[in-house]
């Protein structure tokens, strides 16, 4: 039962282009997240989505960055004419699913880092 | 908005001794939560603590959550060298945003053999 998975691993560009990083959550969640960090930092919530549905993006620069989850395949997060400050680690983890009451367990995969030049 | 102060922000120790963080925070959390990161990986859960109070072990982990839910602490008993790594704390609410972890900034474990 493989993890959540994320690629790429490392990715490099330079100023202007644009990123693209993917997910695919673990088997049977239905529920992706992404979070950034920078370095030295702990992670910080970007972004929440269901299928097909955007929940919260409120962590999210309303600028140059984009996320999706589409009904076939996975979850995209796009950053587009990249800066040095995007430079991180884009962390997306999966969840079984989210009630309202209670925990909700995140599982987390290797992230991407992404490197601009 | 919610901020972890995690401390300290790193350790540097003989294997065989025993380590302690903590981690405070401004406002309530409903659970805490350590993860250990390590390079080039994602965090990986260790311990969840639900109730104030709660004291959890997982092997040669302990972790309490504060009785008054602001606060939390990590304790690693007799270190081995595959200990090192960055150790987070992170916060979550109950709710229907109950997915928005707020982390702590780690502890930097260094274990010297």
């Amino acid at each position: 039962n493989a993890g959540v998975m994320q690629n790429p691993r490392h990715l490099v560009r330079r100023r202007g282009q644009e990123a693209r990083l993917r997910c695919s959550p673990m088997k049977g969640h239905s529920h992706v997240y992404w979070y950034r960090q920078l370095p030295e930092e702990g992670l910080k919530f970007m972004v929440y989505l269901q299928k097909e549905n955007i929940i919260d993006e409120s962590g999210m620069p309303k600028e140059r960055f984009s996320a999706e989850f589409p009904k076939e395949g996975p979850s995209i997060l796009r950053i587009q004419q990249v800066v040095r400050g995007d430079s991180a680690a884009y962390f997306c983890a999966s969840s079984l699913k989210t009630g309202n009451s209670g925990a909700n367990v995140l599982t987390f995969g290797a992230g991407s880092r992404l490197t601009v030049l | 908005g919610q901020q972890l102060n995690q401390s300290p922000q790193s350790m540097f120790i003989q294997e065989g001794e025993d380590v302690s963080m903590n981690c405070t925070s401004s406002s309530i959390f409903n659970t805490w939560l350590w993860y250990k990161q390590d390079p080039g990986e994602g965090p990986v859960l260790l311990i969840a603590l639900y109730k104030a109070g709660e004291l959890t072990s997982n092997g040669r982990l302990t972790a309490q959550f504060g009785i008054t839910r602001k606060d939390s602490f990590l304790n690693i008993s007799a270190s081995i060298p595959s200990d090192v790594g960055i150790y987070f704390c992170a916060g979550q609410i109950s709710g229907g945003s109950n997915y928005k972890l707020t982390f702590g900034k780690g502890t930097l474990l260094t274990v010297n053999p």
